[in-house]
């Protein structure tokens, strides 16, 4: 079974710190790597894809991927309240079938 | 772009009826994709369709479930004889194809089987 995991925090931060999500995999095959914010009782929101090994960075978001190691982490810099939702992690790209990870709830303080 | 459309939005349902879903992708893309989500969990892949080829359908889905995607266009998810443990979050999802496509997701439908 091909998987992707996720600790389920929660994780909790204070506003305008740095959140580090983690996330690993179990395909060596998997070639894409996603990471979607989705708020209670709403649908998976795009944030980042990455595909190759280092970092790539998007306004507050940094997505990091380790390919050697099979690991994905997503940074969030000055966190506000308003990301506290659900991260999934997802992998992608080997059959065409994403799979994703059980989500981390990140929760920020005011 | 007007992003990946599903209907209804909310449906309850008495166990034992049929009810079927309807998913509109983003028009560019010719992959089409079925999830189902329980709270707690992260979406779980059901099937997938490039244009009207169903390509991939879990092992997880029985026979109750079935999709297709008439004209490589819309795509319809219907459930036969619903039971309690059908309750979830079903997400549409549609992609450009490629191995680097993301996902794009509708907004879902939430069925509640009594």
């Amino acid at each position: 079974q091909k998987e992707v995991e996720q600790n389920s925090g929660p994780l909790s931060v204070p506003e305008g710190a740095i959140a580090s999500l983690n996330c690993t995999y179990s395909d060596r095959g998997s070639q894409s790597f996603f990471w979607y914010r989705q708020y209670s009782g709403k649908s998976p929101e795009l944030i980042m894809s990455i595909y190759s090994n280092g970092d790539k960075e998007d306004g507050r978001f940094t997505a990091q991927l380790n390919k050697a190691s099979q690991y994905v982490s997503l940074l969030i810099r000055d966190s506000q309240p308003s990301d506290s939702a659900t991260y999934l992690c997802a992998s992608g790209g080997g059959t065409y079938k994403y799979i994703f990870g059980t989500g981390t709830r990140l929760k920020v303080l005011a | 772009d007007t992003g990946v459309s599903q209907n209804p939005r909310h449906k309850i349902t008495k166990r034992g009826q049929n009810v079927t879903f309807r998913c509109d992708p983003i028009s560019e893309h010719n992959r089409l994709y079925w999830y189902r989500q329980t709270l707690g969990q992260g979406p779980e892949f059901l099937t997938y369709f490039q244009n009207e080829a169903q390509l991939e359908k879990s092992r997880l889905l029985s026979d109750r479930f079935s999709a297709e995607r008439p004209k490589g266009s819309f795509s319809t998810l219907e459930i036969q004889r619903t039971e309690q443990g059908d309750s979830a979050m079903y997400l549409c999802a549609s992609s450009m194809g490629g191995f680097n496509s993301p996902l794009h997701f509708g907004n879902g439908t939430r069925l509640t089987v009594t």
